[in-house]
């Protein structure tokens, strides 16, 4: 079945504890993005990835760090999360960018 | 840089009633748009997409959606509303950043259906 994974699905930490949510895709895209999802403010862009070892800044990057060693995985990085990063955070994955997105399941992140 | 703009944040249909769920949208070019649904605890579902050809563009669970060059707009509809259409449903417009294409979204509109 083609999916995009995501884990944890729910996540409670505190600030400054290091924390990294996994993203994982099936279909062999080229593009995958991450997107936080708040209320009155849809899906912002947070990085995205045009290929292995290519990233870039999306509309909310601060914050975050991303890599991409390995064409299905998308990991999302807080180094030193705050309370302002809490949040439902979303993976995508597409076989362009602009093209039809295939979402995972969403992480919930609350920093307390 | 590309917009779009969901006036509404909720609409309630009666169930068997046509719904509308409105977007309008900015962008440089041929304009590239999308229609997704995001049921509670999901990730966002693709419903439809228009890219190029029929203003009228038919989608997954009875949409469709009414493209219209000259007003902006990308209305997502449904003739008949059910209950389990109840969702979060957020409009996108395909752009540029820089030299690399991107979604834009909405804000999304929850709708409604009452029984």
């Amino acid at each position: 079945e083609a999916q995009v994974t995501q884990n944890p699905r729910y996540l409670i930490t505190v600030t400054g504890k290091k924390l990294t949510v996994t993203c994982s895709q099936n279909m062999n895209h080229e593009y995958m993005s991450w997107y936080r999802q708040d209320p009155g403010l849809g899906l912002r862009q947070i990085y995205y990835s045009m290929n292995v070892e290519v990233t870039d800044k999306g509309d909310v990057p601060e914050g975050y760090k991303v890599s991409r060693k390995e064409k299905r995985n998308f990991p999302l990085i807080l180094e030193s999360p705050s309370p302002n990063q809490t949040s439902l955070y979303f993976c995508a994955s597409s076989s362009g960018g602009g093209d039809t997105q295939y979402f995972g399941p969403g992480t919930r992140l609350t920093v307390l | 840089a590309q917009s779009v703009a969901q006036p509404e944040d909720q609409v309630n249909v009666a169930e068997g009633n046509p719904l509308t769920v409105k977007c309008t949208y900015s962008v440089s070019g041929n304009p590239y748009l999308f229609w997704y649904v995001q049921y509670p605890n999901r990730g966002l579902q693709f419903l439809l997409k228009y890219i190029t050809g029929d203003n009228l563009v038919k989608g997954s669970y009875g949409f469709e959606a009414e493209f219209n060059k000259s007003q902006t707009s990308f209305h997502l509809k449904k003739p008949s509303a059910l209950v389990s259409d109840s969702a979060l449903y957020f409009c996108a417009v395909r752009g540029y950043r820089g030299s690399a294409r991107q979604l834009t979204f909405g804000s999304g509109t929850q709708l409604t259906v009452l029984p």
